[in-house]
């Protein structure tokens, strides 16, 4: 069964404190695994696609990385504005996106 | 580019009444949209795939005839949620398929 998981669920640091999130996914056929960030009572927002394992993409503090099992978001020196739940998914072969769950996090100044 | 709004943003409505919500792609044609629903602190919950011109496509265990979707052009798709009960209350969002979903601003409804 397709199945994507993050880790943690949530995630507190320190303003300029850099950290991981992570994103394992068992995603038969994958097309793609996308990255959005959501802020509370917002649609998500669109981040990264990644495609191949070895794959990188960055946008301002953000870097989003893929092997074959997982994905992880990097998040260096982040600022209080940072702070969102980032959700994962896998494209599977019907172009449907297998979400999971979420990493809230918070940034204190 | 890529953007999607959804409206209203915001619906109270009384227990039994019909609410309409209307998602527009507004700077590219999509023919593919989708709906979904989230409760709080929790992610989305894909409840049907809707597809221009022809009927949606719905999850397991969403009912047909409660959420009606149309999709009668390009750029909007409609999910009416009729005969709303309290338990219908939710954060209701539309995405819009191109390389990627992107989504529209949510709706938040309220049944009384």
């Amino acid at each position: 069964e397709d199945q994507v998981t993050q880790s943690p669920e949530a995630l507190r640091l320190q303003e300029g404190e850099s950290s991981s999130l992570n994103c394992s996914y068992t995603v038969s056929g994958l097309r793609g695994l996308f990255w959005y960030r959501q802020d509370p009572g917002k649609g998500p927002e669109f981040l990264f696609t990644l495609y191949s394992a070895g794959e990188e993409k960055e946008k301002e503090r953000l870097k989003a990385t893929l092997t074959k099992k997982e994905s992880f978001l990097h998040i260096t020196a982040p600022k209080p504005e940072d702070s969102a739940t980032y959700l994962c998914a896998g494209g599977d072969s019907n172009y449907q996106l297998i979400w999971g769950a979420g990493t809230k996090l918070i940034i204190k100044p | 580019g890529a953007v999607v709004s959804q409206h209203p943003s915001r619906v109270i409505c009384k227990s039994g009444t019909s609410v309409k919500i209307e998602c527009r792609s507004l700077d590219f044609q999509a023919t593919t949209m989708f709906w979904y629903r989230q409760f709080p602190k929790q992610s989305l919950m894909l409840m049907a795939t809707s597809n221009e011109g022809s009927k949606a496509t719905y999850e397991q265990g969403v009912e047909k005839d409660k959420f009606l979707i149309n999709h009668a052009s390009l750029t909007l798709s409609t999910l009416t949620v009729t005969s709303a009960h309290p338990e219908d209350s939710s954060f209701y969002i539309c995405s819009a398929k191109l390389d990627t979903q992107y989504f529209g601003p949510g709706t938040r409804l309220t049944v009384l």
